[in-house]
């Protein structure tokens, strides 16, 4: 158990609808990422959010876009969604900007996307 | 470009023996090192890391070993146990970036 929840834990959308994903972050944790991880590979770093404010971003189109609540939770949202966009997203919280040690990322179990 | 790479997608190992699962990577900018288990499910499960100033850490039956001039890092683990059957993902970051970047995983699957 990390504290870090995610929801929904599973959701089918059709391409070019818009979709938002939650996650509340270890209490504490200031810092909140996001990951999309399609099936048989790595996570891939979506971006980072730090004090409400985006933090760095991975090779992702602006259709992804985030937000970070004064409470440290966080949202996903995918607008115009592809086929390609189904994965499993990943959030993940830790204390400060970067993610200076490994033993303080906690993931979520993820929601699983999938666009028909 | 895969900056991050485990090239076995899988790995049978007896119980009690040991499992060693390979890491290469190619940005020499990478300081930090970490390996994360997965179980069907779930997510990621931080299980041990390695900064680039040493060549070894061990944590119980798991040790990780770093060869900085062949950018190669490896997870031992000893003696192997069914319940470590999972995915297990290498990661590494920069001190530049605030990003993990994933190899694409190793399933390890550990044989009573």
């Amino acid at each position: 158990e990390t504290g870090v929840t995610q929801s929904p834990t599973h959701l089918i959308k059709t391409r070019g609808q818009q979709v938002t994903l939650r996650c509340s972050s270890q209490s504490g944790h200031n810092t909140v990422s996001w990951y999309q991880q399609a099936l048989g590979q790595g996570p891939q770093f979506i971006f980072q959010y730090y004090r409400e404010e985006e933090n760095g971003r991975g090779n992702f189109p602006p259709r992804f876009s985030g937000l970070q609540f004064p409470n440290y939770s966080s949202e996903l949202n995918v607008n115009a969604l592809e086929l390609d966009d189904s994965a499993l997203y990943l959030c993940a919280s830790s204390l400060g900007g970067r993610a200076s040690s490994g033993n303080t990322i906690y993931f979520g179990e993820g929601s699983w996307l999938t666009v028909v | 470009d895969q900056q991050v790479k485990q090239n076995s997608p899988s790995l049978s190992v007896q119980e009690g023996r040991i499992s060693i699962l390979n890491c290469d990577y190619t940005n020499s900018m990478f300081d930090y090192f970490l390996w994360y288990k997965k179980y069907p499910a779930e997510g990621p499960t931080f299980l041990i890391s390695i900064s680039s100033i040493k060549d070894k850490n061990e944590d119980g039956r798991f040790t990780v070993f770093l060869n900085k001039s062949a950018k190669h890092l490896s997870l031992h683990i000893v003696p192997s146990q069914p319940g470590d059957s999972a995915v297990y993902f290498c990661a590494a970051k920069s001190n530049a970036g605030n990003m993990l970047t994933f190899g694409g995983g190793t399933r390890l699957m550990v044989k009573p």
